[in-house]
């Protein structure tokens, strides 16, 4: 079953706490995405990595840090920097300008 | 259309018409478009691309129609259904940003009444 898999599919974070969103994709595609979705909004992007061990903020980076260790994988942390996390965040991963997405993930703040 | 804010525009149709969504542009330089549609709690499916050298392309019940001359695109579903109750939002790309960024816009919710 090949895609794009977001875990968990809600994740609750107190406050102080990091939390961690995982996207993984057997797509075998080199670009992966985070985004960030509010109600009635667009996606803005978080971060970006175009290829392995590499990545650039977007346009809302600030409270948020990725690693890109592997093709597959593309997590994101919401640190304790990030004061108003609650939201639904999206991965994607692209072969050439194409996005492709995960289910998502929603995070709620106790 | 698209706008800014909260509230998003909505489009109502009955099941069996025709819908026709739309989408301004904001980068007359953009060369590539994607039309996404997103249920409520999923994340955005790709629906239909086109590139800039096209006018029109059809898939499967949909056709997307661009008029660079108006930085406008729009979507059209055939035979509406129930099932394509979801929000619908297009996605441009400018050839000249790196990595291929794809900027988005807020998005219309589609109801379609049985």
């Amino acid at each position: 079953d090949g895609g794009i898999t977001q875990s968990p599919k809600y994740l609750f974070r107190k406050e102080g706490q990091n939390v961690t969103l995982s996207c993984e994709q057997n797509l075998n595609h080199d670009a992966m995405y985070w985004y960030r979705q509010d109600p009635g909004q667009g996606l803005r992007l978080i971060y970006y990595s175009q290829i392995v061990n590499d990545f650039q903020k977007g346009d809302i980076a600030e409270g948020y840090s990725v690693s890109r260790e592997k093709k597959e994988s593309f997590p994101l942390t919401v640190t304790s920097a990030q004061k108003n996390p609650t939201a639904f965040y999206l991965c994607a991963s692209g072969f050439e300008e194409t996005q492709y997405f995960g289910p998502g993930t929603r995070l709620l703040v106790l | 259309g698209e706008s800014v804010g909260l509230h998003l525009p909505t489009l109502s149709v009955q099941e069996g018409d025709n819908s026709i969504i739309n989408c301004a542009y904001s980068n007359s330089a953009s060369d590539y478009f994607i039309w996404y549609k997103q249920e409520s709690g999923k994340g955005p499916q790709f629906i239909i691309d086109i590139r800039s050298n096209m006018d029109k392309r059809q898939g499967q019940r949909v056709t997307v129609l661009l008029n660079k001359t108006v930085k406008h695109l729009s979507l059209q579903i055939a035979a509406t259904q129930p099932g394509d109750s979801a929000v619908y939002f297009c996605a441009e790309n400018f050839s000249y940003n790196q990595g291929g960024k794809l900027i988005f816009g807020q998005g219309t919710e589609l109801s379609v009444k049985p």
